[in-house]
C-alpha cells in the first residue's frame, strides 16, 4: 500500500515549456486535490476532483489543468510554464469529504520554471 | 471565505522544553480545524483535528490543541519536544458543508528544536 505517490520528484523547466504531473493514490479515495507550496504562503489549492470524470477550481486555477480518467490518477497539466509557476506541488486524497476527513499527502514535487 | 493566521513563522526552543504554536482563523461559518506537520522533504500528516466535543484535542507525539471559539483560535502545544519535532507545522480550516474538503492554510511555523 503505497498511499499518495507523485511523479516525478523534481524538473527543471524552461518558460514556455509545458509538463504534466502525476498524482496516483491506491486508497480507492473519491477526493483528490492539487495544492501548490510557496515560502511563506502556506499550501494553496489549484485545483481538485469529487470523483472520477470531475474536476473543478480551487483558489489559484490560472495557468493549469487538470484531468482524473481514472479514479486513482489526477493528473496536473501546465501548458506553457512561467516562472511564477517554480513552487512545490502536493498532491492529496481523501476517501469522502464530509465530516472532517483526513487528507493523505503525497511527497511533493519539486518544479523550477527558468 | 475563510483565512488563517499563524503569528510566529519560526519558533527556536531547547529539547525537552514546552512549546506552543499559535493559529487564529477567521469564517462566517462553522469550520472545522486541523494540524498538519511537514517533516523535512516529506509530504505532509495530520497531528490532530478538531471536529466537535471536547475543546481539547489529543494528537500524535503528544500533541495537543485547544479549541477556543470565542477567540478564534487553535493553538498547538506540547509539554516536552524532542529532536525529531524539528519541522514544519500547519494549521488548516475546512467549512461545515457537503462537497469536497477545500483546506484553507495558514502560513505555517517552522519549529526548531536545539539540544
Amino acid at each position: 500500500n503505497a498511499g499518495v505517490t507523485q511523479t516525478p520528484k523534481f524538473r527543471v523547466l524552461k518558460t514556455g515549456q509545458s509538463m504534466t504531473l502525476l498524482c496516483a493514490q491506491d486508497m480507492n479515495h473519491e477526493y483528490m486535490y492539487w495544492y501548490r507550496q510557496d515560502p511563506g504562503m502556506g499550501l494553496r489549492l489549484i485545483h481538485y476532483s469529487v470523483g472520477e470524470g470531475t474536476t473543478a477550481k480551487g483558489e489559484v486555477p490560472d495557468g493549469y489543468n487538470v484531468s482524473r480518467l481514472k479514479k486513482q490518477n489526477f493528473l496536473l497539466g501546465l501548458e506553457s510554464a512561467a516562472p511564477s509557476q517554480t513552487s512545490v506541488y502536493f498532491c492529496a486524497s481523501t476517501a469522502w469529504a464530509e465530516v472532517g476527513d483526513t487528507q493523505y499527502f503525497g511527497p511533493g514535487t519539486r518544479l523550477t520554471v527558468l | 471565505a475563510q483565512s488563517v493566521t499563524q503569528l510566529d513563522s519560526q519558533v527556536p526552543v531547547f529539547e525537552e522544553a514546552p512549546v506552543e504554536l499559535r493559529c487564529n482563523y477567521s469564517s462566517s461559518v462553522s469550520v472545522y480545524l486541523f494540524w498538519y506537520v511537514q517533516y523535512p522533504n516529506q509530504g505532509l500528516q495530520l497531528l490532530l483535528k478538531y471536529l466537535s466535543g471536547s475543546t481539547l484535542v489529543k494528537g500524535i507525539n503528544g500533541f495537543e490543541a485547544e479549541f477556543n471559539k470565542s477567540q478564534t483560535s487553535f493553538h498547538l502545544r506540547k509539554p516536552s519536544v524532542h529532536i525529531s519535532d524539528t519541522a514544519e507545522y500547519f494549521c488548516a480550516v475546512s467549512p461545515l458543508r457537503q462537497g469536497a474538503q477545500k483546506l484553507v492554510f495558514g502560513q505555517g511555523t517552522r519549529l526548531t528544536i536545539n539540544p
